[in-house]
Protein backbone atom coordinates (compact mmCIF):
# COMPACT_ATOMS: atom_id res chain seq x y z
CA UNK A 1 0.00 0.00 0.00
CA UNK A 2 1.08 3.62 -0.74
CA UNK A 3 2.45 5.46 2.31
CA UNK A 4 2.34 9.07 0.68
CA UNK A 5 0.13 9.65 -1.92
CA UNK A 6 0.09 12.69 -3.97
CA UNK A 7 -2.68 12.99 -6.29
CA UNK A 8 -2.33 15.98 -8.40
CA UNK A 9 0.54 15.19 -11.22
CA UNK A 10 0.19 18.58 -12.59
CA UNK A 11 -1.02 21.80 -11.07
CA UNK A 12 -1.13 25.66 -12.08
CA UNK A 13 -1.24 28.42 -10.03
CA UNK A 14 -1.71 32.45 -11.50
CA UNK A 15 1.54 34.29 -10.37
CA UNK A 16 1.01 35.96 -6.72
CA UNK A 17 -1.86 33.30 -6.05
CA UNK A 18 -1.98 30.99 -3.04
CA UNK A 19 -1.73 27.07 -4.25
CA UNK A 20 -1.94 24.26 -1.99
CA UNK A 21 -0.40 20.95 -2.81
CA UNK A 22 -2.10 18.03 -1.72
CA UNK A 23 -0.04 14.78 0.50
CA UNK A 24 -1.77 12.10 2.36
CA UNK A 25 0.11 9.47 3.95
CA UNK A 26 -0.27 6.15 5.60
CA UNK A 27 1.08 5.07 9.33
CA UNK A 28 0.38 3.27 12.29
CA UNK A 29 3.70 4.58 13.68
CA UNK A 30 2.44 7.17 16.93
CA UNK A 31 6.16 9.00 16.24
CA UNK A 32 6.83 10.36 12.21
CA UNK A 33 7.81 13.15 10.65
CA UNK A 34 6.47 15.18 7.16
CA UNK A 35 8.67 16.86 4.66
CA UNK A 36 8.12 18.70 1.85
CA UNK A 37 11.07 19.26 -0.60
CA UNK A 38 11.22 21.12 -4.20
CA UNK A 39 13.13 20.25 -6.99
CA UNK A 40 13.95 22.30 -9.89
CA UNK A 41 14.56 21.26 -13.01
CA UNK A 42 18.67 21.77 -11.85
CA UNK A 43 17.41 18.15 -9.87
CA UNK A 44 18.52 19.16 -6.68
CA UNK A 45 15.76 18.50 -3.85
CA UNK A 46 15.52 21.53 -1.62
CA UNK A 47 14.60 21.34 1.68
CA UNK A 48 11.36 23.32 2.49
CA UNK A 49 9.45 22.61 5.52
CA UNK A 50 9.34 19.95 8.70
CA UNK A 51 6.25 18.82 10.71
CA UNK A 52 6.70 16.48 13.48
CA UNK A 53 3.32 14.23 14.61
CA UNK A 54 3.53 15.74 17.49
CA UNK A 55 3.42 19.22 17.34
CA UNK A 56 1.04 21.23 18.02
CA UNK A 57 0.82 23.98 15.77
CA UNK A 58 1.32 23.63 11.68
CA UNK A 59 4.56 24.42 10.93
CA UNK A 60 5.45 27.68 8.44
CA UNK A 61 8.50 28.52 6.77
CA UNK A 62 8.03 32.26 4.86
CA UNK A 63 5.52 31.43 2.00
CA UNK A 64 5.72 27.98 2.86
CA UNK A 65 2.97 26.18 5.29
CA UNK A 66 2.07 22.73 6.26
CA UNK A 67 -1.75 22.15 6.78
CA UNK A 68 -1.67 19.07 9.30
CA UNK A 69 -4.94 17.37 9.90
CA UNK A 70 -3.52 14.54 12.07
CA UNK A 71 -7.33 13.11 11.97
CA UNK A 72 -7.50 12.55 8.45
CA UNK A 73 -3.83 12.18 7.54
CA UNK A 74 -2.81 14.85 5.22
CA UNK A 75 -0.04 17.49 5.18
CA UNK A 76 -0.94 19.31 2.38
CA UNK A 77 1.73 22.03 1.31
CA UNK A 78 0.41 25.93 1.14
CA UNK A 79 2.70 28.20 -0.75
CA UNK A 80 1.42 31.84 -0.64
CA UNK A 81 1.60 34.75 -3.22
CA UNK A 82 3.16 31.85 -5.91
CA UNK A 83 6.65 33.24 -7.34
CA UNK A 84 7.93 32.53 -11.21
CA UNK A 85 10.42 30.73 -9.59
CA UNK A 86 8.36 28.40 -7.40
CA UNK A 87 7.94 26.30 -10.63
CA UNK A 88 9.19 22.77 -10.08
CA UNK A 89 8.43 19.46 -9.03
CA UNK A 90 7.49 19.15 -5.20
CA UNK A 91 7.77 15.96 -2.96
CA UNK A 92 6.16 15.54 0.24
CA UNK A 93 7.70 12.95 2.76
CA UNK A 94 7.41 10.92 5.86
CA UNK A 95 10.05 9.21 8.39
CA UNK A 96 8.79 6.90 10.63
CA UNK A 97 10.66 6.65 13.92
CA UNK A 98 10.97 3.06 14.28
CA UNK A 99 11.79 2.98 10.56
CA UNK A 100 15.61 4.46 11.58
CA UNK A 101 16.53 7.61 9.19
CA UNK A 102 14.61 6.80 5.91
CA UNK A 103 12.48 8.44 4.24
CA UNK A 104 9.10 7.32 1.88
CA UNK A 105 8.14 9.36 -1.16
CA UNK A 106 5.46 10.45 -2.59
CA UNK A 107 5.12 10.54 -6.60
CA UNK A 108 5.56 14.21 -6.50
CA UNK A 109 3.17 17.41 -8.48
CA UNK A 110 4.72 19.29 -10.95
CA UNK A 111 3.87 22.76 -9.98
CA UNK A 112 3.60 25.51 -13.27
CA UNK A 113 3.28 29.18 -11.91
CA UNK A 114 1.57 31.12 -14.60
CA UNK A 115 2.61 35.06 -15.23
CA UNK B 1 25.88 24.22 5.41
CA UNK B 2 25.59 20.45 5.08
CA UNK B 3 27.17 19.96 1.28
CA UNK B 4 26.64 16.61 -0.28
CA UNK B 5 28.33 15.95 -3.77
CA UNK B 6 28.38 13.80 -6.31
CA UNK B 7 30.81 12.49 -8.47
CA UNK B 8 29.41 13.27 -11.84
CA UNK B 9 26.21 15.41 -13.00
CA UNK B 10 25.78 13.30 -16.19
CA UNK B 11 26.96 10.24 -17.04
CA UNK B 12 26.53 7.97 -20.16
CA UNK B 13 27.71 3.87 -20.03
CA UNK B 14 26.96 1.11 -22.51
CA UNK B 15 25.44 -1.87 -21.23
CA UNK B 16 26.99 -3.99 -19.66
CA UNK B 17 30.04 -1.62 -17.95
CA UNK B 18 30.99 -2.00 -14.27
CA UNK B 19 29.85 1.59 -12.80
CA UNK B 20 30.84 3.81 -10.14
CA UNK B 21 28.44 6.81 -8.60
CA UNK B 22 30.08 8.19 -5.66
CA UNK B 23 28.96 10.41 -2.74
CA UNK B 24 30.39 12.66 -0.41
CA UNK B 25 29.32 14.36 2.45
CA UNK B 26 30.83 16.37 4.88
CA UNK B 27 28.81 16.99 7.61
CA UNK B 28 29.94 13.72 9.85
CA UNK B 29 26.43 12.23 8.92
CA UNK B 30 25.76 8.58 9.99
CA UNK B 31 23.32 7.72 7.39
CA UNK B 32 24.07 8.19 3.92
CA UNK B 33 21.40 6.79 1.37
CA UNK B 34 21.15 6.32 -2.62
CA UNK B 35 17.86 6.99 -4.53
CA UNK B 36 16.69 6.50 -8.07
CA UNK B 37 14.19 8.89 -9.59
CA UNK B 38 11.93 8.24 -12.06
CA UNK B 39 8.96 10.05 -13.90
CA UNK B 40 5.76 9.05 -11.71
CA UNK B 41 7.14 6.93 -9.86
CA UNK B 42 8.77 9.62 -7.31
CA UNK B 43 12.30 8.85 -5.17
CA UNK B 44 12.53 5.06 -4.87
CA UNK B 45 15.16 3.92 -2.08
CA UNK B 46 18.33 1.48 -3.67
CA UNK B 47 20.25 1.37 -0.28
CA UNK B 48 21.36 2.91 2.75
CA UNK B 49 23.71 2.75 5.34
CA UNK B 50 23.80 3.49 8.92
CA UNK B 51 27.82 3.76 9.76
CA UNK B 52 30.72 2.77 8.08
CA UNK B 53 30.58 -1.10 6.59
CA UNK B 54 27.24 -1.50 7.06
CA UNK B 55 24.63 -1.65 4.38
CA UNK B 56 20.75 -2.30 3.96
CA UNK B 57 18.91 -2.99 1.20
CA UNK B 58 16.23 -0.57 0.18
CA UNK B 59 13.16 -1.37 -1.55
CA UNK B 60 14.99 -2.25 -5.17
CA UNK B 61 18.48 -3.20 -4.61
CA UNK B 62 18.07 -5.66 -7.26
CA UNK B 63 20.96 -4.89 -10.02
CA UNK B 64 22.89 -2.17 -7.37
CA UNK B 65 25.45 -3.01 -4.67
CA UNK B 66 27.54 -0.37 -2.47
CA UNK B 67 30.42 0.45 -0.50
CA UNK B 68 31.11 2.72 3.27
CA UNK B 69 34.54 2.48 3.46
CA UNK B 70 34.51 5.92 5.06
CA UNK B 71 32.33 7.60 7.05
CA UNK B 72 31.85 10.59 4.55
CA UNK B 73 31.92 8.53 1.12
CA UNK B 74 29.02 6.09 -0.15
CA UNK B 75 29.58 4.49 -3.02
CA UNK B 76 26.76 2.81 -5.85
CA UNK B 77 28.22 0.56 -7.77
CA UNK B 78 26.40 -0.81 -11.21
CA UNK B 79 27.62 -4.45 -11.78
CA UNK B 80 26.80 -4.33 -15.04
CA UNK B 81 24.84 -1.58 -16.29
CA UNK B 82 21.42 -2.20 -18.43
CA UNK B 83 19.34 0.38 -20.27
CA UNK B 84 16.79 -0.07 -17.41
CA UNK B 85 18.98 1.94 -14.90
CA UNK B 86 18.88 4.95 -17.38
CA UNK B 87 17.44 7.22 -14.29
CA UNK B 88 18.66 10.12 -11.91
CA UNK B 89 20.22 8.60 -9.48
CA UNK B 90 20.69 10.93 -5.96
CA UNK B 91 22.50 10.71 -3.04
CA UNK B 92 21.52 11.97 0.82
CA UNK B 93 22.57 12.11 3.86
CA UNK B 94 21.50 12.62 7.37
CA UNK B 95 22.27 12.82 11.82
CA UNK B 96 20.94 10.76 13.89
CA UNK B 97 20.47 13.29 16.24
CA UNK B 98 17.71 14.97 17.08
CA UNK B 99 13.76 14.93 15.99
CA UNK B 100 14.58 16.51 13.03
CA UNK B 101 16.24 14.10 10.75
CA UNK B 102 15.96 15.45 7.03
CA UNK B 103 17.94 14.45 4.84
CA UNK B 104 20.40 16.77 2.39
CA UNK B 105 20.69 15.83 -0.70
CA UNK B 106 23.51 16.06 -3.93
CA UNK B 107 22.88 17.26 -7.12
CA UNK B 108 22.36 14.20 -8.14
CA UNK B 109 23.41 11.88 -11.65
CA UNK B 110 21.92 11.60 -14.61
CA UNK B 111 22.70 8.17 -16.35
CA UNK B 112 22.15 7.36 -19.56
CA UNK B 113 23.25 3.75 -20.47
CA UNK B 114 23.34 2.88 -24.11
Amino acid sequence: AQKITQTQPGMFVQEKEAVTLDCTYDTSDPSYGLFWYKQPSSGEMIFLIYQGSYDQQNATEGRYSLNFQKARKSANLVISASQLGDSAMYFCAMREWNQGGKLIFGQGTELSVKP
Amino acid sequence: DVKVTQSSRYLVKRTGEKVFLECVQDMDHENMFWYRQDPGLGLRLIYFSYDVKMKEKGDIPEGYSVSREKKERFSLILESASTNQTSMYLCASSSTGGPFEGQYFGPGTRLTVT
